[in-house]
């Protein structure tokens, strides 16, 4: 009963560096996303998938890369982390909104500090 | 540009008091607005709402949708401690990319 797996849970890095994040949902889902939430602004979508080997920015997609090799996985990168890149990280699911709207499922998140 | 706002951004309440939580909207072409409730990770769902004057409820919480107008409440009654978390407002506009668009949340607290 996963649903929506994210790793690591925590992470600090320094300005510059590299990571990838991983998403990880058992529910067949098409459709991925990737968040950030930061405070006082509520969630803000970075990219999106509708299914594998698809993806596509959403309203914050600058300092991000994204990759959908596999219907399960999502990964998000950060090629050059900067601190303004500090924030909770959440990852979602769905169904696809092909035939009818579906709520997203969410994981339960990564803290990120840039330092 | 679609866009949401939600108020109160915060709201203290005592055990028992009933809560109005507002979500307005911008949208060029609508599909659903969605309610989460997020505690200490991840936000939950609890409804999703499509068509006008139509109540969703799910115990002491209840929502509605007024299209003319461009908004939602989230009503709670009865409130308990538990209850206490950052309440989020999602719309989806128009294609099937089911993209959300949120609100800032309201934060929640219910006092003993």
């Amino acid at each position: 009963n996963a649903g929506v797996t994210q790793t690591p849970k925590f992470r600090v890095l320094k300005t510059g560096q590299s990571m990838t994040l991983l998403c990880a949902q058992d529910m067949n889902h098409e459709y991925m996303y990737w968040y950030r939430q930061d405070p006082g602004m509520g969630l803000r979508l970075i990219h999106y998938s509708v299914g594998e080997g698809t993806t596509a920015k959403g309203e914050v997609p600058d300092g991000y890369n994204v990759s959908r090799l596999k219907k399960q996985n999502f990964l998000l990168g950060l090629e050059s982390a900067a601190p303004s890149q500090t924030s909770v990280y959440f990852c979602a699911s769905s169904y696809s909104w092909a035939w009818s709207n579906q709520p997203q499922h969410f994981g339960d998140g990564t803290r990120l500090s840039i330092l | 540009e679609d866009k949401v706002v939600q108020s109160p951004l915060s709201l203290v309440v005592h055990e028992g008091d009933t809560v109005t939580l507002n979500c307005s909207y911008e949208v060029t072409n609508f599909r659903s607005l969605l309610w989460y409730k997020q505690e200490k990770k991840a936000p939950t769902f609890l409804f999703m709402l499509t068509s006008s004057g139509i109540e969703k409820k799910s115990g002491r919480l209840s929502s509605i949708l007024d299209k003319k107008e461009l908004f939602s409440i989230l009503n709670i009654t009865a409130t308990q401690t538990g209850d206490s978390a950052v309440y989020l407002c999602g719309l989806h506009g128009s294609g099937n990319t089911g993209k959300l668009i949120f609100g800032q949340g309201t934060t929640l607290q219910v006092k003993p």
